[in-house]
């Protein structure tokens, strides 16, 4: 089984929408993160919650919010979607007690967003 | 204003050569970097890092060398081979500063691995 899942994997919706993405992750890690992928721009954090209680706006936090419900679980919104939105979006865990290695990140497989 | 660059959105390579990735940073303040793989319709896997103490770390086929005085860092793969064929992300963090350990990511090379 995959340690950190994304649903839905694709999404096709409408301008003003309200979606949610989920993600839920068995590695245990506390540190979990939202991006987006767009074509020749590279991952970009959109946000980061440290544990429960922690959440935090990343690079490009605007039209989005997120919610941790669990240690295992965040999830990412968008109150009313917008075309330029469309998007590959990835979750990703890590733990921040791994010495040596802290810093690496273990991704979902990703959600195909188009907003139309 | 890019802290990691890419400056090569391809590569494409003959089967048994080398590969080498390049990858520029501007923040000398970054002290951890990772190279992740990403095959299409799947999410970036982690290849390799190296802190900023070491100047070399290598794993199998797989070496990123570090120099911290021109902030630049490249991944080379030796001998390549058509299964490493995928996008390539660069990474920088600065662990112990204020990203509070988050990556920052290039935009990517594609490198192509030919029979």
């Amino acid at each position: 089984d995959a340690d950190v899942t994304q649903t839905p994997r694709n999404r096709i919706t409408k301008t003003g929408k309200r979606i949610m993405l989920e993600c839920s992750q068995t590695k245990g890690h506390d540190r979990m993160y939202w991006y987006r992928q767009d074509p020749g721009l590279g991952l970009r954090l959109i946000y980061y919650s440290f544990d429960v209680k922690d959440i935090n706006k990343g690079e490009i936090s605007d039209g989005y919010s997120v919610s941790r419900q669990a240690q295992a679980k965040f999830s990412l919104s968008l109150e009313s979607a917008i075309p330029n939105q469309t998007a590959l979006y990835f979750c990703a865990t890590s733990d921040v007690q791994l010495a040596g290695v802290l810093g690496e990140q273990f991704f979902g497989p990703g959600t195909r967003l188009t907003v139309l | 204003d890019q802290q990691v660059k890419q400056n090569s959105p391809s590569l494409s390579v003959q089967e048994g050569r080398i590969s080498i990735l390049n990858c520029d940073y501007t923040n000398s303040m970054f002290d951890y970097f990772l190279w992740y793989k990403k095959y299409p319709a799947e999410g970036p896997t982690f290849l390799i890092s190296i802190s900023s103490i070491k100047d070399k770390n290598e794993d199998g086929r797989f070496t990123v060398f570090l120099n911290k005085s021109a902030k630049h860092l490249s991944l080379h793969i030796v001998p390549s081979q058509p299964g490493d064929s995928a996008v390539y992300f660069c990474a920088a963090s600065d662990i112990y500063g204020g990203s509070q350990g988050n990556l920052i990511f290039g935009k990517g090379t594609k490198l192509s691995v030919k029979p």
